[in-house]
């Protein structure tokens, strides 16, 4: 089974820019969260979505939205990047998305700010 | 506000014998604990989790500990690996899919 693929692997943007980061689960599974990682706070949890709806939402501005489509793949969206924004973005996929489900992480999006 | 806390960000081990890993917590609500190992340049993987209404779960060298008095959690490898040099990080949830993790420590092996 395909783990889970996240595109682009690198990015760099100016502040001031939108960006776009996509996830497609692993097959079958209809949970996909998303973090921000960053060295000095360590994983944060941004949101999660489950058949096309947002279900919970971690603290972040509105700057940062995301949608789920029919196959379950989703998209991230930063707009008007700001120099903190600069992370490591991951996203995870689980069948149901229940606290005993086990999320399979993908190897993430590196987003670079300048 | 850290509710999932990792005091040590790095630990050294000789291989073969026991690393320890821990976390604390201070919300109560969670009922959820899980370890997960990440390497660079990839994502995190899972390695165990345990319910709290157990203290204890093993999976071949990993075994977590809950200690929900104390509010505390721990890993045990044994026996440690070289291959096992990677950051772990604890994290905790309530009921949903939301983790809160730590902030990771670094556990280095040392052949």
């Amino acid at each position: 089974k395909a783990g889970v693929t996240q595109t682009p692997r690198y990015l760099i943007k100016t502040r001031g820019q939108q960006v776009t980061l996509s996830c497609s689960p692993i097959s079958g599974h209809r949970s996909v969260s998303w973090y921000q990682q960053t060295p000095g706070q360590g994983l944060q949890f941004l949101f999660e979505y489950f058949s096309e709806t947002q279900r919970n939402k971690g603290n972040f501005p509105g700057r940062f939205s995301g949608r789920q489509f029919s196959n379950s793949r989703s998209e991230m969206n930063v707009s008007t990047l700001e120099l903190g924004d600069s992370a490591l973005y991951l996203c995870a996929s689980s069948l149901t998305g229940f606290s005993t489900d086990t999320q399979y992480f993908g190897p993430g999006t590196r987003l670079t700010v300048l | 506000d850290q509710q999932v806390k990792q005091n040590s960000p790095s630990l050294s081990v000789q291989e073969g014998r026991i690393s320890i890993l821990n976390c604390d917590y201070t919300n109560s609500m969670f009922d959820y604990f899980l370890w997960y190992k990440k390497y660079p340049a990839e994502g995190p993987t899972f390695l165990i989790s345990i319910s709290s209404i157990k203290d204890k779960n093993e999976d071949g060298r990993f075994t977590v500990f809950l200690n929900k008095s104390a509010k505390h959690l721990s890993l045990h490898i044994v026996p440690s690996q070289p291959g096992d040099s990677a950051v772990y990080f604890c994290a905790a949830n309530f009921g949903n899919e939301k983790l809160t993790f730590g902030t990771g420590t670094r556990l280095t092996i040392i052949p």
